[in-house]
C-alpha cells in the first residue's frame, strides 16, 4: 500500500507569523508530487507541481521544497494572512493517471 | 476562460437509488478525474477520462461508472447506492492525462445517502 501522510493535521497560527507543514511519500517510483489549497466552500487550488528532487517553488508569500530521496515535501507560508486560512493536500503520482491524496493540515490563522 | 463545473451542489439519496453526477471541464481540457471525498480523508480517485475512453480506474466497484461526451464533459453513475457513498465527489479536469499536468477542480457535488 502506497500511502501518503501530512502533519500536523491541523495547526493554528497567529496572523503575521510563519510556519510550515509536511507531506512524506514513498521515496520509490517518484514522477511527481502536487500541493493544493483548498478553502471552505470552494474548489481545492493547485500550488505547485514538483517533479525535481531540490526542487523549490515559490508563490508569493509561499513556497515549497521536494526531497524524493527521502520522500518528503514541506511547504512554507511566510507571515500568515486571515485568507491563508484553508486545507492544504499534497497528492503524490506514481507515474500512472492516479493522484493519491495525503489527509490535508487544515490551517486556522488567528487574528 | 471558464473553469471546472459541476452538478447538481446538494443531493440527497436513498439506498438502492441511482444517482448521476455531471461534471463540465475547462475550457480547452480533454481529461476529466473522479474522486471521493469521504469524510475526514483526502480525496480517493474513482477513474479517469480521456479523450472519451477509460483511462484507469481506482478500487472502486463496478456499479461506479463514467462517460465522457465529445466535447469532453463528464458524467459519474453510481448504482445501488450503500450508505457510505455518502462523500463529496470531486471532478477535475486537465490538459492530457500526463502525470505532470496540472488538475483543476470543481466545487464538488455533496451527496449523502439515507
Amino acid at each position: 500500500i502506497l500511502n501518503v501522510e501530512q502533519s500536523p493535521q491541523s495547526l493554528h497560527v497567529q496572523e503575521g507569523d510563519s510556519t510550515n507543514f509536511t507531506c512524506s511519500f514513498p521515496s520509490s517510483n517518484f514522477y511527481a508530487l502536487h500541493w493544493y489549497r483548498w478553502e471552505t466552500a470552494k474548489s481545492p487550488e493547485a500550488l505547485f507541481v514538483m517533479t525535481l528532487n531540490g526542487d523549490e517553488k515559490k508563490k508569493g508569500r509561499i513556497s515549497a521544497t521536494l526531497n524524493t530521496k527521502e520522500g518528503y515535501s514541506y511547504l512554507y507560508i511566510k507571515g500568515s494572512q486571515p485568507e491563508d486560512s484553508a486545507t492544504y493536500l499534497c497528492a503524490f503520482n506514481f507515474g500512472n493517471e492516479k493522484l493519491t491524496f495525503g489527509t490535508g493540515t487544515r490551517l486556522t490563522i488567528i487574528p | 476562460e471558464t473553469g471546472v463545473t459541476q452538478s447538481p451542489t446538494h443531493l440527497i439519496k436513498t439506498r438502492g437509488q441511482q444517482v448521476t453526477l455531471r461534471c463540465s471541464s475547462q475550457s480547452g481540457h480533454n481529461t476529466v478525474s473522479w474522486y471521493q471525498q469521504a469524510l475526514g480523508q483526502g480525496p480517493q480517485f474513482i477513474f479517469q477520462y480521456y479523450r472519451e475512453e477509460e483511462n484507469g480506474r481506482g478500487n472502486f466497484p463496478p456499479r461506479f461508472s463514467g462517460l465522457q461526451f465529445p466535447n469532453y464533459s463528464s458524467e459519474l453513475n453510481v448504482n445501488a447506492l450503500e450508505l457510505d457513498d455518502s462523500a463529496l465527489y470531486l471532478c477535475a479536469s486537465s490538459l492530457g492525462a500526463g502525470v505532470y499536468n496540472e488538475q483543476f477542480f470543481g466545487p464538488g457535488t455533496r451527496l449523502t445517502v439515507l
